[in-house]
């Protein structure tokens, strides 16, 4: 069975601090992904990054990084230099490859940025 | 704007009622997804449709079934609603079966059971 731990509930930061979400997956399958979505206040979610378990590079867009390390079965966010805007429940997602399986999320860490 | 549409938006009603939640994928995918938010269980998959058939089931209750149409929109319908039932309820969708892209959701439809 596949399973995602998120353990952090909530972070509170001050804006232009950098913050860590932690993500830790379980999972047998050898072929897997791994995924980032957001959910801002007004409720959507939003995808953020995907990645497959070959690819263990770690992956920078802007203000946002990933690190994926397969030895410890974790896939870390770090948002540097926090915004007010970056404020948002963030959820780490697992999905193995095979058909009639589908997105399995962790609880979700609730980010918090004061200004 | 993701592309993928639900309604209602918002939706109250009594304990006991029947509701139905609505669905349009984004234009060209096959797979439809419904997941369930609630405070205590965070985001919990329900069930996927793929092409009109049924394809993975998760901790869909037995109150609740779902179907897709022949034309890829598909609908929840919750019965029996109890109170526990009050969350977000997401439907996402892709353009294959598995679980290998995106998942592209939707806003989102409310429900309260009172």
């Amino acid at each position: 069975a596949q399973k995602v731990t998120q353990a952090q509930t909530e972070i509170s930061v001050v804006e232009k601090e950098d913050v860590t979400l932690d993500c830790v997956y379980e999972t047998r399958d050898t072929t897997y992904y791994l995924f980032w979505y957001k959910q801002p206040p007004s409720g959507e979610l939003v995808f953020l990054i995907r990645r497959n378990s070959f690819d263990e590079q770690n992956e920078i867009s802007g203000r946002y990084s990933w690190n994926f390390q397969k030895s410890t079965s974790s896939f870390n966010f770090t948002i540097t230099a926090s915004q007010v805007v970056d404020s948002a429940v963030y959820f780490c997602a697992l999905s193995v490859w095979q058909a009639g399986t589908a997105l399995i999320f962790g609880k979700g860490t609730t980010l918090s940025v004061s200004s | 704007d993701s592309g993928v549409t639900q309604t209602p938006k918002h939706l109250i009603t009594a304990t006991g009622q029947r509701v139905t939640l609505r669905c349009s994928p984004r234009s060209g995918d096959l797979s439809v997804y419904w997941y369930q938010q609630s405070l205590d269980q965070g985001l919990q998959f329900l069930i996927q449709y793929y092409n009109g058939e049924e394809r993975a089931k998760g901790n869909i209750l037995e109150r609740f079934s779902a179907q897709q149409f022949p034309d890829l929109h598909s609908e929840l319908n919750l019965s029996s609603l109890e109170l526990g039932d009050s969350a977000l309820y997401f439907c996402a969708s892709s353009p294959g079966s598995g679980g290998t892209g995106e998942l592209f959701f939707g806003e989102g439809s409310r429900l309260t059971v009172l």
